[in-house]
């Protein structure tokens, strides 16, 4: 098993450019989550997904979207990428709630000029 | 919304002492979690504790969950090198989970 796949594991942007975040994990989770980690602040949760086609928002949402068509993958998208967006990004993913353990992807470095 | 506060937010001990990092939420938590993050690296779940007053111990790491289930620590007895890293606690909701600010730890040889 591979766990949790996130790519790229680098990306530079300009302000205003769109991207796709890809989170794919093999373990058949129902449960799979996007959080921003920033020095101090902790991990941040973004939004999150119970299962294929039902998707919710998190903590921070404002400037992100994220579809769940498979139980596999869980793409986050940045509309139209801010400075303020520079951060690091984790996919991570359970078996069913949140309230399970979660098993994180290795991140993506994110920056945007 | 529901917050959960860290303390230290920075720990320096020399290899041998010991280390407690402190977890505060501002409501009641049906569970709590632990992770540890690895420099350069990403959070690894450790343990998580359900009951009310409930200790859990991991060869060196000792976990507790208050009675009033809005608290908990990590202490970690004899730190090691391979100890260096930041800790995380996390609850919250069925769904919408919550990680503290987590806790620096750094060990000097």
């Amino acid at each position: 098993n591979a766990g949790v796949t996130q790519t790229p594991k680098f990306q530079v942007l300009k302000t205003g450019q769109s991207m796709t975040l890809q989170c794919a994990q093999d373990m058949n989770h129902e449960y799979m989550s996007w959080y921003r980690q920033d020095p101090g602040m902790g991990l941040r949760l973004i939004h999150y997904s119970v299962g294929a086609g039902i998707t919710d928002q998190g903590e921070v949402p404002n400037g992100y979207n994220v579809s769940r068509s498979t139980t596999e993958d869980f793409p986050l998208r940045l509309l139209s990428a801010a400075p303020s967006q520079t951060s690091v990004y984790f996919c991570a993913s359970s078996l069913r709630t949140g309230q399970q353990p979660q098993h994180f992807g290795d991140g993506t470095r994110l920056s945007i000029l | 919304g529901q917050q959960v506060m860290q303390i230290p937010q920075y720990q320096h001990v020399q290899e041998g002492e010991d280390f407690t990092t402190y977890c505060n939420s501002s409501t009641t938590l049906s569970n709590i979690q632990w992770y540890k993050q690895r420099p350069g690296g990403h959070p690894v779940f450790l343990i998580q504790l359900v009951k009310s007053g409930e200790v859990k111990k991991q060869k060196r790491l000792t976990f507790q969950f208050g009675e009033a289930k809005k608290n908990s620590s990590l202490h970690i007895t004899a730190t090691q090198t391979t100890d260096v890293g930041t800790y995380f606690c996390a609850g919250g909701g069925y769904q919408k989970v919550t990680f503290g600010t987590g806790t620096k730890l750094q060990v000097i040889p």
